[in-house]
């Protein structure tokens, strides 16, 4: 069976500081990737997603980026973290490019607290 | 623009009641729908699927169903139980992301 692990699960950075945050998936090959930002009293945010390896799609502009060095890899990064990162970030993946469900699957959350 | 909406945004009922959450999105192309449960603190969990050429998804006490032509999406819950205390989401599928609603906080009160 498919899992997702995510790490690490609580993070408190100071402002100005680099981040990254990692994503494995387990189980499956070529599956599409996703990185999502959930802020408190807001909904999901899409931010990064990825069909394949070193294929990277922006959905928000901002000091975040993401890679993908290997099939079943996502990392989350920051050069320099603002407060206004802070949040519950959550990876996700969907079923390989050669199924057609495309039923997506989420991991337990990294929480960000930028001070 | 994909728009999803969900109503009520909180829901609180006593144990025991069926229930029913709503979901409206306003582009009605789309691949499929997925509702998930949240619990606080915690990531997303995959409750139905249900493909574009679907009309219903059952599993145990969840029932949902898809109206593509109106645009809307309802969850039905049997027999509600405090363990079902948590948020609901539902997502709509468009080309190559899902689109989410803001979500029904859903409490069961024993």
């Amino acid at each position: 069976s498919q899992t997702i692990h995510q790490w690490p699960a609580t993070l408190v950075q100071p402002v100005g500081s680099p981040l990254s945050l990692e994503c494995t998936v387990e189980g499956t090959s070529n599956p599409n990737l996703y990185w999502y930002r959930q802020a408190a009293g807001r909904g999901l945010q899409l931010l990064f997603y990825s069909v394949g390896i070193g294929q990277i799609s922006s959905e928000v502009p901002q000091n975040l980026s993401a890679s993908r060095p290997q099939d079943r890899q996502f990392i989350l990064s920051s050069k320099k973290l603002l407060l206004s990162d802070s949040g519950f970030y959550l990876c996700a993946w969907s079923g390989d490019r050669s199924r057609s469900s495309y039923e997506q699957y989420f991991g337990p959350g990294t929480r960000l607290t930028v001070t | 623009k994909q728009e999803v909406t969900q109503i009520p945004a909180a829901l609180s009922v006593p144990e025991g009641e069926n229930l029913v959450l709503n979901c409206s999105f306003t582009d009605s192309a789309i691949y499929n729908l997925q509702w998930f449960r949240q619990d606080p603190g915690k990531g997303l969990t995959s409750l139905l699927l249900i493909q574009s050429s679907q009309r219903e998804q059952t599993s145990g006490r969840l029932n949902a169903s898809l109206d593509k032509s109106s645009g809307r999406s309802t969850l039905y819950i049997a027999a509600s139980q405090p363990g079902d205390s948590a948020t609901y989401l539902c997502a709509v599928w468009g080309a190559q992301k899902l689109v989410f609603g803001q979500g029904t906080r859903l409490t069961i009160n024993p």
